[in-house]
């Protein structure tokens, strides 16, 4: 049972373009959200995170949109740069006291020059 | 600035061998994980610790075991690998239930001939 469904499972866009990520949830217990950025060869590391209390988070040119009646959210980035290509993973965590995340399964974004 | 090592980047096994791959943190993290990456997959939870000498498992535990003798260290044990555990290895830690944050090693790429 996938709890977590991610798409697109690729993204291309030029530079200067929104690409967009959308992630679905289906356990209305988890209650923090984030996303993970993955350079080759690198481990992930957190971007950007939103709890369900909130619609939007924005940090620089990453924003979180959280829709908690539909169970959906989603990672914009504003005048996406050819550095920001890499593969995004959006999670969820439900207050567990271990912290364990329920990953995506990824989205490989390629920015073009 | 946190550190999650991992010993090693790449490795290569024969099926049956006993595989040992270790993490380190430094940041005298409580929560402790073993993740499995795949492509198209995602990252899939292995096992977990909350403590020294205290694991859980995690969605895909079949084949792997765990050690937590120090803090600092957690060890993932394929006992008898076989070829479908070839695999990227991440590793990660986490400091406290009130931050889901987790902070990942670089991984090991490991294959099983």
């Amino acid at each position: 049972q996938q709890q977590v469904k991610q798409s697109p499972q690729s993204l291309i866009v030029q530079k200067g373009g929104i690409p967009i990520i959308n992630c679905a949830y289906e356990n209305t217990a988890f209650d923090y959200f984030p996303w993970y950025q993955q350079f080759p060869g690198k481990g992930p590391a957190l971007l950007i995170a939103i709890r369900p209390d909130v619609s939007e988070k924005k940090e620089g040119r990453f924003t979180i949109s959280f829709n908690k009646s539909a169970k959906q959210f989603s990672l914009h980035i504003m005048d996406s740069q050819p550095g920001d290509s890499a593969t995004y993973f959006c999670a969820a965590s439900k207050n567990s006291g271990y912290s364990t995340l329920t990953f995506g399964k990824g989205t490989m974004l390629l920015v073009s020059p | 600035d946190v550190k999650v090592t991992q010993s090693s980047r790449y490795l290569v096994k024969r099926t049956g061998e006993k595989v040992f791959l270790e993490c380190v943190q430094d940041m005298d993290h409580e929560n402790m994980f073993w993740y499995r990456q795949d492509p198209g997959l995602g990252l899939r939870l292995i096992y977990f610790s909350y403590d020294v000498k205290m694991k859980e498992k995690g969605d895909i535990p079949e084949g792997y075991s765990v050690s937590r003798e120090k803090k600092e260290r957690f060890s993932l044990i394929l006992e008898s690998a076989s070829t479908n555990q070839t695999s990227m290895y991440l590793c990660a830690s986490n400091g406290s239930p009130e931050s889901y944050e987790q902070y990942f090693g670089p991984g090991t790429r490991l294959t099983v001939t």
